[in-house]
């Protein structure tokens, strides 16, 4: 069956760095675009950042570009965000998701991990 | 960008009851809104997509509408189940990805 499980949140100092990463399983990973969504402690849903099946195009939200970078591997099936220069209100869980097809356009959002939490604190 | 409005925040409600929740869209757009389902401590789980098309699995008790003015966005639960006490979420995917809200349906 279709999984997706994040691993790499913990607690972080401002202005520090993090590494999230996301394996897959089941599906076939290379086919597929994916996103990461974080949802802050008692809040909504907030998109972060996507990238295409094979990585030629990656797309962030306004309040994290040009600190967050995504990436993938497709040989391992595994997709990352290394998150630099974190803030305060980067506080969230990082849900790791699965778009319907190929790129991010136009594509709604079908598996999600359970998502990992990053706490950035001084 | 395009901003989603959803409403009401909280809703209060009985098993059996007929529930409408609305989205609001800064810009009008075709088509490309989807409903999730989030229960505490869960992932989203996805239960329409294309404004109106059920996900695999998803009762049919759940239904998806817009307006002609392609602005305003309807989730509607036709008799209320206790599984459905969650927070609802509409999002946009014409350009980029934007979601409303959220609304928690709990029990009156």
């Amino acid at each position: 069956q279709v999984q997706v499980v994040e691993s790499g949140g913990g607690v972080v100092q401002p202005g520090r760095s993090l590494r999230l990463s996301c394996a897959a399983s089941g599906f076939s990973f290379s086919n597929y675009g994916m996103h990461w969504v974080r949802q802050a402690p008692g809040r909504g849903l907030e998109w972060v950042a996507v990238i295409w099946y094979d990585g030629s195009n990656k797309y962030y939200a306004d309040s994290v570009k040009g600190r967050f970078t995504v990436s993938r591997d497709n040989s391992n099936n595994t997709m990352f965000l290394q998150m630099n220069s974190l803030r305060v209100e980067d506080t969230a869980i990082y849900y790791c998701v699965r778009t319907t097809g190929a790129t991010g356009a136009w594509l709604p959002f079908d598996f999600w991990g359970q998502g990992t939490l990053v706490t950035v604190s001084s | 960008d395009i901003q989603m409005t959803q409403s009401p925040s909280t809703l209060s409600a009985n098993v059996g009851d007929r529930v409408t929740i609305t989205c609001r869209a800064s810009q009008s757009f075709s088509n490309w809104l989807a409903w999730y389902q989030q229960k505490p401590g869960k992932a989203p789980r996805l239960l329409i997509y294309k404004t109106s098309t059920l996900e695999s699995g998803v009762p049919s008790r759940f239904s998806g509408s817009a307006s002609e003015s392609g602005t305003e966005f309807t989730l509607t639960i036709s008799s209320l189940q206790p599984d459905d006490f969650a927070t609802y979420y509409c999002q946009q995917y014409n350009s980029y990805w934007t979601f409303g809200q959220g609304t928690k349906v709990e029990i009156k």
